[in-house]
């Protein structure tokens, strides 16, 4: 019940294009659900994050779209740019806990 | 911007041996975690540390873990006896609040490997 499935494992996109990763989790009790970039030799950074009571979030480029009633949200990287090339993980908290339950990532390539 | 320094980059030890991985936070946060990541999976929490105390540790922090701030700038993480399957990146992590409030700070990670 404390898992977090992502998809898809990896993921091309065309410089310019959409990308869109998906997450869905069980725990009801989960109420923040960050994203996180990761680039290869470094540790996870925030990238943006999500409240339930809300169904969209946009910063920039990224959006992440949340569906409470069937507990999924996404993340869209819209205008992708090769630099936007890295592993990105969705994860899951609930008030008053400090445990960040993360997806198993998504490799995301940006071809030119 | 300030950030989270881990040492060594690399960790190389036998199976059986004790390692120490060294992390120096961000000064003036007050929350500090360790996460893992066993190549090409998710991320794992492990523990967490506030008020030099563990504030929440997963069922992976079992006793041959343990984490202490020996003084005002550095974290660390001991594997009392390692085993070949502790082989993974270790992230360290710090936050000014808990992690419901304010985004965590990972390190770039130290990769142990067991031999």
């Amino acid at each position: 019940q404390q898992q977090v499935k992502q998809s898809p494992q990896s993921l091309i996109v065309q410089k310019g294009g959409i990308s869109i990763i998906n997450c869905a989790y069980e725990n009801t009790a989960f109420d923040y659900f960050p994203w996180y970039q990761q680039f290869p030799g470094k540790g996870p950074a925030l990238l943006i994050a999500i409240r339930p009571d809300v169904s969209e979030k946009k910063e920039g480029r990224f959006t992440i779209s949340f569906n409470k009633s069937a507990k999924q949200f996404s993340l869209h990287i819209m205008d992708s740019q090769p630099g936007d090339s890295a592993t990105y993980f969705c994860a899951a908290l609930n008030f008053g806990n400090e445990k960040l339950t993360f997806g198993t990532g998504t490799r995301l390539t940006i071809i030119p | 911007e300030p950030e989270v320094t881990q040492t060594p980059s690399h960790q190389v030890t036998q199976m059986g041996q004790e390692v120490i991985l060294r992390c120096v936070p961000i000064s003036n946060h007050l929350y500090f975690y360790w996460y893992r990541q066993i190549l090409g999976q998710k991320v794992e929490f492990l523990v967490s540390f506030y008020n030099n105390e563990i504030s929440e540790k997963s069922e992976i922090f079992d006793d041959q873990f343990s984490v202490e701030r020996p003084d005002g700038s550095n974290f660390t993480l001991k594997i009392r006896s390692t085993k070949l399957e502790d082989s993974a990146m270790y992230f360290c992590a710090s936050s000014g609040g808990s992690s419901y409030n304010s985004p965590l700070h990972f390190g770039n990670g130290t990769r142990l490997t067991v031999t």
